[in-house]
C-alpha cells in the first residue's frame, strides 16, 4: 500500500463496492494524519483527518482507521461511485506546519 | 471551490521570462504555503508564511521569490527558470495551530500548471 515513501499506484474497484486505500508512515511520533483527494486538473481536496489519540474517525461515506502499533493508516470509501475516481494521498504531520505527503494511489471506479 | 484561488491556471514561459503566480484565500486564515507537485513525486513544501512573515524556506532556489503583502494574498515571482521547474504549483492556507481556531489542516487551491520551455 501507499506510504509516505512507498505507494500502490492504482486500485481498481467496481461501482458500489467498498474501497480501501492504505498508507504506512514511518514516524511513530506523528500525531496528526490527513487524507486528500486530487482529481485531474484540480488541487488536493481535504477529505478527512485524524489525530493520534483516536483509532477511527468517520465522515460521509469515508472512514479513516489509524493503527499506531504498526504505523498504518487506511481510508475506507463506502459504496464507491464513479465520482470517487481520483488520486488519494495521505499526509502526516512532521513538525510545526509541516505535512509530509505520500505519492498517492489512483482509484479507478468502473461501472 | 475550496476558498483558495490561484491565477493563472496555466502558464508557459521561456527561461528568460519573468512571471508571477498569484494566490488568494477567502477563508480568513493567517498561514499560506507554496508547494511544488511534480509527476510521480510527493508534494514538496517550498515556502510558509505566517501573518505575512516568511517562516519557512525549504532550500528553494533564488529564481523563486515569494511575496506575501497580507494574510489573504501570496505571490510567487519567477525568473530565469529551468525546464525542470515545470510542475504544478499549489498554494495552500491554514489557520496557524497556535492561534484561535488553529488547526493543522491545510486547504489547497487548484494550482498553476507551469511549463518552462
Amino acid at each position: 500500500g501507499e506510504s509516505v515513501g512507498l505507494h500502490l499506484p492504482t486500485l481498481s474497484v467496481q461501482e458500489g463496492d467498498n474501497s480501501i486505500i492504505n498508507c504506512a508512515y514511518s514516524n511513530s511520533a506523528s500525531d496528526y494524519f490527513i487524507w486528500y483527494k486530487q482529481e485531474s486538473g484540480k488541487g488536493p481536496q481535504f477529505i478527512i483527518d485524524i489525530r493520534s489519540n483516536m483509532d477511527k474517525r468517520q465522515g460521509q461515506r469515508v472512514t479513516v482507521l489509524l493503527n499506531k502499533t504498526v504505523k498504518h493508516l487506511s481510508l475506507q470509501i463506502a459504496a464507491t461511485q464513479p465520482g470517487d475516481s481520483a488520486v488519494y494521498f495521505c499526509a502526516e504531520k512532521a513538525g510545526f506546519q509541516k505535512l509530509v505527503f505520500g505519492t498517492g494511489t489512483r482509484l479507478l471506479v468502473s461501472p | 471551490e475550496t476558498g483558495v484561488t490561484q491565477t493563472p491556471r496555466h502558464l508557459v514561459m521561456g527561461m528568460t521570462n519573468k512571471k508571477s503566480l498569484k494566490c488568494e484565500q477567502h477563508l480568513g486564515h493567517n498561514a499560506m504555503y507554496w508547494y511544488k507537485q511534480s509527476a510521480k513525486k510527493p508534494l514538496e513544501l517550498m515556502f510558509v508564511y505566517n501573518f505575512k512573515e516568511q517562516t519557512e524556506n525549504n532550500s528553494v532556489p533564488s529564481r523563486f521569490s515569494p511575496e506575501c503583502p497580507n494574510s489573504s494574498h501570496l505571490f510567487l515571482h519567477l525568473h530565469t527558470l529551468q525546464p525542470e521547474d515545470s510542475a504544478l504549483y499549489l498554494c495552500a492556507s491554514s489557520q496557524p495551530p497556535a492561534s484561535q481556531g488553529g488547526t493543522d489542516t491545510q486547504y489547497f487551491g487548484p494550482g498553476t500548471r507551469l511549463t518552462v520551455l
